[in-house]
């Protein structure tokens, strides 16, 4: 089965440092680039980059550019997103998603494979 | 950056009626144009993607069209499962989702 798992919710405090992640299993992790798709509560999509974890060439939305980090790591078939200094108004649900084609090309054609959402709540 | 608009931004209607949103870009993308559904809690489902191709395993009712700045979904005859918020994506450049419509019952 295709499938992305994220992992747990996280509950942090302004000015801290996050990193969570976004397994595949099922298909060939480097051949789809993955995205990171923010949602606050109660608001709509916002899409924030995308990575190919081929080689982790990376593109960014400009209202998150310098912001976050998207990375990956191959070798496990993990994506990952951080933060180096956590605001509260990063408060939100993040999902990770995978794009429907092979390679760049795939970006194309929406996301097909999502997965569960981590929440995460920034409170002093 | 390219903006999308959905219009409506919340719809009321009834079971077996047709139900049309539209999603307009700022300037053209061809026919990169996809369609998600969110039910409250979930994670967003993929169904039209290309403006008009239907995800696998997605109903018939579901039906997408235009190209260029403005696109359509289409629901044909709404059914109960199908109350829930729709956002359009474009993937032309980058990428940018539209505010969502949300379809809640009459």
């Amino acid at each position: 089965e295709v499938q992305l798992v994220q992992s747990g919710a996280e509950v942090k405090k302004p000015g801290e440092s996050l990193r969570i992640s976004c397994k595949g299993s099922g298909y060939s992790f480097t051949s789809y680039w993955i995205s990171w798709v923010r949602q606050m509560p109660g608001k709509g999509l916002e899409w924030m980059g995308r990575i190919d974890p081929s080689d982790s060439y990376t593109n960014y939305s400009p209202s998150f550019q310098g912001h976050v980090t998207i990375s990956a790591d191959k070798s496990i078939s993990t994506a990952y997103l951080q933060w180096s200094s956590l605001k509260a108004s990063d408060t939100a649900m993040y999902y990770c998603a995978r794009h429907r084609g092979i390679a760049a090309a795939g970006t194309y054609y929406g996301m097909d494979v999502w997965g569960q959402g981590t929440t995460v709540t920034v409170s002093s | 950056d390219i903006q999308m608009t959905q219009s409506p931004s919340s719809l009321s209607a009834s079971v077996g009626d047709r139900v049309t949103i539209t999603c307009r870009a700022s300037q053209s993308i061809s026919s990169y144009l996809n369609w998600y559904q969110q039910k409250p809690g979930k994670a967003p489902k993929l169904l039209i993607y290309a403006a008009s191709s239907l995800q696998s395993g997605v109903p018939s009712r579901f039906s997408g069209s235009g190209s260029g700045t403005d696109f359509t979904l289409t629901i044909s005859s709404l059914q109960p499962e199908d109350f829930a918020t729709y956002y359009c994506q474009q993937s032309y450049s980058t990428s940018q989702f539209g505010g969502g419509t949300k379809v809640e019952i009459k």
